[in-house]
């Protein structure tokens, strides 16, 4: 069935440092993946997207990276900052094409100052 | 433009009680579900829709009903609250054609 793992569950980084986490989807018909941060006691919210047809995409300190054949996306954030710490979610599109999201267990990401 | 709207923010129950969460959104969106997130875990998919009259079970739909009359809400009804429905409950919507979802506030819901 459509199933997305995410890891690692938990990551604590030095503020300035990169923070990586990986996400590996099922369904090879998945085109879609986006990534979301959610503060304590928010709502998740869309920080960057990347679709099958690119490679990699960056936003300022974010980037996203997507192996088709491998079926792995990653997010990367560079420089970290403590306003980084948050539960980061990743998703991928259901194979079905109905809008559907089939999302990661979540990574919660910790910068120390 | 509002994007996603939940109305309550805060609500308290008994056991046994039922209630609807309401969720309006003003985008057009096609498809629409309701999550739950309990204390430390991820998002779980109770319902969705992708459009009026089409709904369709997700990953932990018992103890909940929704209905889609019209493209901008999709009521969650909890028929008999039980304190295992504790939890925070999402709206979300997006197109059919995959893109991000948009996500209402939240609903903090406690059954005692």
């Amino acid at each position: 069935g459509e199933n997305v793992e995410q890891h690692p569950s938990t990551l604590s980084v030095q503020e300035g440092d990169s923070a990586v986490i990986k996400c590996t989807y099922s369904d090879s018909a998945s085109n879609y993946f986006p990534w979301y941060k959610q503060e304590l006691g928010k709502r998740p919210q869309l920080i960057i997207d990347i679709r099958s047809n690119v490679g990699e995409k960056k936003d300022q300190r974010i980037a996203v990276t997507l192996n088709k054949t491998a079926k792995h996306f990653s997010l990367h954030i560079t420089e970290t900052q403590p306003e980084d710490s948050a539960v980061y979610f990743c998703a991928a599109t259901a194979s079905s094409n109905t809008g559907k999201l089939i999302f990661g267990q979540g990574t919660t990401l910790q910068v120390k100052p | 433009n509002a994007g996603v709207t939940q109305t309550p923010k805060f609500q308290v129950l008994k056991t046994g009680q039922s209630m609807t969460l309401q969720c309006a959104q003003d985008m057009n969106h096609e498809y629409m579900s309701w999550y739950r997130q309990d204390p430390g875990m991820g998002l779980r998919l109770i319902h969705y829709s992708v459009g009026a009259g089409i709904t369709d079970q997700g990953e932990v739909p018992n103890g909940y009903n929704v209905s889609r009359s019209t493209t901008e809400d999709f009521p969650l009804r909890l028929l008999s609250a039980a304190p295992s429905q504790t939890s925070v409950y999402f709206c979300a919507s997006s197109n059919l054609q995959g893109s991000g979802y948009t996500f209402g506030s939240g609903t903090r819901l406690t059954v005692v």
